[in-house]
This record gives structure tokens, C-alpha cells and sequence, in this order.
């Protein structure tokens, strides 16, 4: 079946732009991850929804930075005014239900984002 | 908090060769272990997940090990391949379940 799909692939933006990352996940999956990898770094932990519970924002860098799940489906990450230091890789993963010891995360491609 | 380290955090190799990877762990409360495979310009792929309450887990010329007591897991390669090239993450779930955190990874290159 279809895996996590994410669009763009590649953005570019100017600093001070806003900024829109979409995420599909596999389908039936009711958890959704949001993960960014920056140049340098290990992927980092920003978000995580689960089915209609509240999300766990506890990994959201700062105020700018916000994502909404719709429908229990699609997911959306926006960065606001961003900055240079916003530029990596956002990865999203999606796993049947919420985290145990036997299920892992699917992880889709990645959007790359470069701030200039 | 998590933290994840692994070593070395580049290795390159002749084909054939039998190559050992190291993760560690600060916090032995976790769910599962897990190691992923990332090609360039792509996404991770889940290569071996090891539960909490088990030692190992092995798939094909794979083996991973995990030692909870001493923060420890080794991925075991045998008989490498250039399509083995990648980079290979080391993740922990933690026992609060929402979240992986990852060590930095080890580039792996396998020279034909």
C-alpha cells in the first residue's frame, strides 16, 4: 500500500516568509509524527498527534512553529516568520496507533527546507 | 532526558567485511530500541526493532543486541555490500511512549 507522503519535496523561502509542510499518512494509521533533521544534528522530536487526544507540542521549538491534524488524517506544519536556522529536512511518520513496544514509525521523505 | 549517541559516526569498509555499529542510551526506561537505514534524499526505513524485555532480534544478514542494564545496543552487518551504504540511525522509544529519540547517526561506506 501507499506509504507517508510529504509535500513539497523542497521549499525555498526568504526569510521572514511563512511557510506550509503537508503530511498524508498511511492510511488507518492513527498516530502522526512530525521530526526535523538539521545539517550536523539527529532528527529531533517537534510533534505528535493521536487519534483526537490533544497533541504532545512539547518538542515545538518556539511560538512560530505550529502543525493541526484534519480529520484525523492529513497533517500541516507551519513555520511563520521563518528564519535561517529553520533550514533541514522535516520528516513525518505515522504508526498504526499510539507508541508500544512492537509498532515503529513510517517514515515518509522528507520535505527539505532552505531559509535564505 | 534521552540522550543517544552512537560510534563511530563514520566507517568505511572494503565488500565482505563484517562491521559492528554502537548506539548508546542514558535513560534504560524505554519501550523498544529500534535501527533505521537512511538513503540520501529519502526517508527512514525501520530495519530491526528490539522490545524492551528482549536481548536481540536478527533479520537476514542483519543482528541487533540490546544490554538495558549497561545503555547499549550493537548492529552486527555480516558479509557487507556496497548496497549496505547509508546512514544507520539508532532510535529509543521512550517508556512514556510519544516520542524517538535518536542518536546522530554512523555513515557507512562500502567500497566494491
Amino acid at each position: 500500500g501507499a506509504g507517508v507522503s510529504q509535500s513539497p519535496s523542497n521549499k525555498v523561502t526568504e526569510k521572514g516568509k511563512d511557510v506550509e509542510l503537508r503530511c498524508d499518512p498511511i492510511s488507518g494509521h492513527t498516530a502522526l509524527y512530525w521530526y526535523r533533521q538539521s545539517l550536523g544534528q539527529g532528527l529531533e522530536f517537534l510533534i505528535y498527534f493521536q487519534g483526537n487526544s490533544a497533541p504532545d507540542k512539547s518538542g515545538l521549538p518556539s511560538d512560530r512553529f505550529s502543525a493541526e491534524r484534519t480529520g484525523g488524517s492529513v497533517s500541516t506544519l507551519t513555520i511563520q516568520r521563518t528564519q535561517q536556522e529553520d533550514s533541514a529536512v522535516y520528516l513525518c511518520a505515522s504508526s498504526r496507533d499510539r507508541p508500544s513496544p512492537t509498532d515503529t514509525q513510517y517514515f515518509g521523505p522528507g520535505t527539505r527546507l532552505t531559509v535564505l | 532526558k534521552q540522550e543517544v549517541t552512537q560510534i563511530p559516526a563514520a566507517l568505511s569498509v572494503p565488500e565482505g567485511e563484517n562491521l559492528v555499529l554502537n548506539c548508546s542510551f542514558t535513560d534504560s526506561a524505554i519501550y523498544n530500541l529500534q535501527w533505521f537505514r537512511q538513503d540520501p534524499g529519502k526517508g527512514l526505513t525501520s530495519l530491526l526493532l528490539i522490545q524492551s524485555s528482549q536481548r536481540e532480534q536478527t533479520s537476514g544478514r542483519l543482528n541487533a543486541s540490546l544490554d538495558k542494564s549497561s545503555g547499549r545496543s550493537t548492529l552486527y552487518i555480516a558479509a557487507s555490500q556496497p548496497g549496505d551504504s547509508a546512514t544507520y540511525l539508532c532510535a529509543a522509544l521512550e517508556g512514556s511512549g510519544s516520542r524517538l529519540t535518536f542518536g546522530e547517526g554512523t555513515q557507512l561506506t562500502v567500497n566494491p
